[in-house]
């Protein structure tokens, strides 16, 4: 168990609709970056925040959104969902901000839009 | 951007032997490289990680070893276990704050 929580653990939705998948990192950590995982993609990384603000951002949507709250815990929102938004979403926190520091994985949630 | 190659994609050995897995980094700038092993429908785990000024490191049966020069790095398992088959990721960190990972192995430990 790395500490991280992610919930809900499973989601099924349909096209279009919108959904919110919440992280608490693990205690101490002030970071947080949220991954997409699909089969033919890896892992792409998203956006990540260190102390409620955002400090960088990867190949995120603009249907998709996300924040980080001042008791530290991330939202990540995705809206006008299509097929191929069909994924693992992960999150993962480290004590600090800049990609040398070491990152702890979430147990993710399964995003199934039909 | 920092681009990150890994092969073998797959990869099968006796229990017992050794596999290794290799990766290869665009950005020069890059000096933090973790590993992750993922058991299917679980997280990431980290593994082991090497910083860019140190050219190995060792974790019992697992070490990483990094040629900056060369700008590659690799993962390797000694006396594999059938608790190692999983899929391994590599990723570095460039000099835009952000991990990126490569494509994955699926390692099977056979019997």
């Amino acid at each position: 168990d790395s500490g991280v929580t992610q919930t809900p653990k499973h989601l099924i939705t349909a096209t279009g609709q919108r959904v919110t998948l919440r992280c608490s990192p693990r205690s101490g950590d002030l970071s947080v970056y949220w991954y997409q995982q699909s089969l033919d993609q890896g892992l792409q990384f998203l956006i990540q925040y260190y102390n409620g603000e955002e400090r960088a951002k990867g190949n995120i949507l603009e249907r998709f959104s996300a924040q980080q709250f001042p008791d530290l815990h991330s939202e990540l929102n995705l809206s006008s969902l299509e097929l191929g938004d069909s994924a693992l979403y992960f999150c993962a926190s480290s004590i600090y901000y800049g990609s040398t520091y070491e990152q702890y994985f979430g147990p993710g949630t399964r995003l199934t839009v039909t | 951007g920092e681009n990150v190659e890994q092969h073998p994609s797959t990869l099968s050995v006796q229990e017992g032997d050794s596999a290794v897995i290799k990766c290869t980094y665009s950005d020069s700038a890059s000096n933090y490289f973790p590993w992750y092993k993922q058991e299917l429908g679980k997280r990431p785990q980290l593994i082991i990680d090497i910083r860019s000024n140190v050219g190995e490191k060792k974790d019992q049966r697992i070490a990483v070893t990094l040629n900056k020069t060369a700008k590659h790095f690799s993962l390797h398992i000694t006396e594999t276990q059938p608790e190692d088959s999983a899929v391994y990721f590599c990723a570095a960190s460039g000099g835009d704050e952000k991990l990126t990972f490569g494509t994955g192995t699926r390692l099977t430990i056979i019997p």
